[in-house]
C-alpha cells in the first residue's frame, strides 16, 4: 500500500500570498496524483489531475507539480475563497490512498 | 452536472450492519465506476471499494471481509453494506464517481457531500 505524507496539516495565509502544499509518496507513483479542495458542508472539488493538469473550470491560480514521489500543490495570489481543506490522492495502485489533508486559513 | 447524495441511518449500534445508499442525479450510473470513501473524525480519508455499473467490485483489503457494495441501475443508486461495526467505523462516508479510461484509473471526479455515521449503543 502506498502511503502519502502530506504537509503541513494547517497553514494560515494572507491574501496575495503564494502557498505550497506537499504530498510525498512512499514509493514511485509516476504522476498518478490528484488534488482536491473541500469546503465545509460542500462536496469536494477536483482541481488537479495527474499531478499537473488543471481540471477545466478551475482557477489558473492553482498549479500542480511533481513526479515520482514528491508532489506539490501551489496556490498563487491566494484569495479568501481559497480557504478550505486540501488533500492529495494516489491512483497508481489499489488500494487508492490519500494524504492526511491540509487546512488552509486566510487571515 | 452530476450530483451524488448519500442517505442512511446516522446512528448504528455496535456489531450491527451499516447500510448507506448513494443516489446519482444529473447523469446515468452507467457506464461508470463508483466508490465509497470514509473519513473518521480527525483522521484522513480512506477508500473502501468500488463497483462497476455491471456489478463487478473490488475492495480495500482493510475492509474486505466486512464490506459489500451493490448497484441498482433502475434506481440510479449504489449502496454500501459494512457489517460488524465498531466505534472505529464512526466516520463521514462519501460516495464518489471513479474516473476510468482505457489507459487506467484516474481517481475521482464527482463527490457527494458526505453523511456522518456514528457507531454507538
Amino acid at each position: 500500500e502506498t502511503t502519502l505524507t502530506q504537509s503541513p496539516a494547517f497553514m494560515s495565509a494572507t491574501p496575495g500570498d503564494t502557498v505550497n502544499i506537499s504530498c510525498k509518496a512512499s514509493q514511485d507513483i509516476d504522476d498518478d496524483v490528484n488534488w482536491y479542495q473541500q469546503k465545509p458542508g460542500q462536496a469536494a472539488t477536483f482541481i488537479i489531475l495527474e499531478a499537473t493538469t488543471l481540471v477545466p473550470g478551475i482557477s489558473p491560480r492553482f498549479t500542480g507539480s511533481g513526479y515520482g514521489t514528491d508532489f506539490t500543490l501551489t496556490i498563487n495570489n491566494i484569495e479568501s475563497e481559497d480557504a478550505a481543506y486540501y488533500f492529495c490522492l494516489q491512483h497508481d495502485s489499489i488500494p487508492w490512498t490519500f494524504g492526511q489533508g491540509t487546512k488552509v486559513e486566510i487571515k | 452536472q452530476v450530483q451524488l447524495q448519500e442517505s442512511g441511518p446516522g446512528l448504528v449500534k455496535p456489531w450491527e450492519t451499516l447500510f448507506l445508499t448513494c443516489t446519482v442525479s444529473g447523469g446515468s450510473i452507467s457506464p461508470y465506476y463508483w466508490s465509497w470513501i470514509r473519513q473518521p473524525p480527525g483522521k484522513g480519508l480512506q477508500w473502501i471499494g468500488y463497483i462497476f455499473y455491471s456489478g463487478s467490485t473490488d475492495y480495500n483489503p482493510s475492509f474486505k471481509s466486512r464490506v459489500t457494495i451493490s448497484v441498482d441501475t433502475s434506481k440510479n443508486q449504489f449502496s454500501l453494506r459494512l457489517s460488524s461495526v465498531t466505534a472505529a467505523d464512526t466516520a463521514v462516508y462519501y460516495c464518489v464517481r471513479v474516473v476510468r479510461r482505457s489507459s487506467g484509473w484516474y481517481g475521482f471526479d464527482y463527490w457527494g457531500r458526505g453523511t456522518l455515521v456514528t457507531v454507538s449503543s
